[in-house]
């Protein structure tokens, strides 16, 4: 199993609030990226890094930022939480394989986030 | 933009039964990479398949298989003589394979729930 860990694991928090979570590696991979999954809308790209400090928007990136300060660390961040964002959310990282180039190269995923925000 | 549909949300059988998760995607890409994951009632997602748009050859993986047909921009899977185990949510992925990582795009998933 690729080594990715997500903390927390579970919050509740109330609207308003900031919240940040946190996926660090063990792969030295290249790509991280963090999802949301939410019923009927599957996984869904919030945003993503292609290395440190290198980072980019993805589909539903509203009212969420992103930072990468070292290559085995990927922190996302809600400034003031919302109900919307009541979701599970996934860290991935994958590495560009070295015959088919950057999209060709599966993404590992972290066991997921629970946060509700009440 | 890229889109993956999955039509079926939820499909039911009876172990032993085949089952067949169909995907349709649409990119603009003439090179693009297709995947299936699995996400069991533990919850974390585990990778099936990758396939890239060269390639149309079918696959099998013991009861596993796929059928890529490029010309209906479908990548259908399939499960043979299911298994209780079996009862997951099944997510198909398209990615573009000169996006600057890979960002894969999702579909809504299926539901399989194999009955003893």
């Amino acid at each position: 199993d690729a080594g990715i860990t997500q903390s927390p694991r579970h919050k509740v928090t109330e609207t308003g609030t900031p919240v940040t979570l946190r996926c660090h590696q063990t792969e030295n991979h290249r790509y991280m990226y963090w999802y949301r999954q939410d019923p009927g809308h599957g996984l869904r790209l919030i945003h993503y890094s292609y290395g440190v400090k290198d980072t980019d928007k993805g589909e539903v990136s509203d009212g969420y930022s992103v930072s990468r300060s070292k290559t085995e660390d990927f922190l996302l961040t809600l400034e003031s939480a919302t109900s919307s964002q009541t979701s599970v959310y996934f860290c991935a990282i994958s590495d560009p394989s070295l015959l088919a180039g950057a999209g060709a190269g599966e993404l590992f995923f972290g066991e997921g986030s629970r946060l509700t925000v009440l | 933009a890229q889109k993956v549909t999955q039509a079926q949300t939820e499909i039911s059988v009876v172990e032993k039964e085949d089952v067949t998760l169909d995907c349709v995607y649409e990119t603009r890409d003439t090179t693009y990479y297709l995947f299936w994951y699995k996400q069991p009632p533990s919850g974390e997602l585990v990778f099936l398949i990758r396939r890239n748009s060269f390639d149309e050859q079918n696959e099998i993986s013991g009861r596993y298989s796929w059928n890529f047909q490029k010309s209906t921009s479908s990548f259908n899977f399939t499960i043979t003589a299911s298994q209780v185990v079996d009862s997951a949510v099944y997510f198909c992925a398209l990615s573009e394979a000169q996006a600057a990582g890979n960002k894969l795009t999702f579909g809504g998933g299926t539901r399989v729930l194999v009955k003893p």
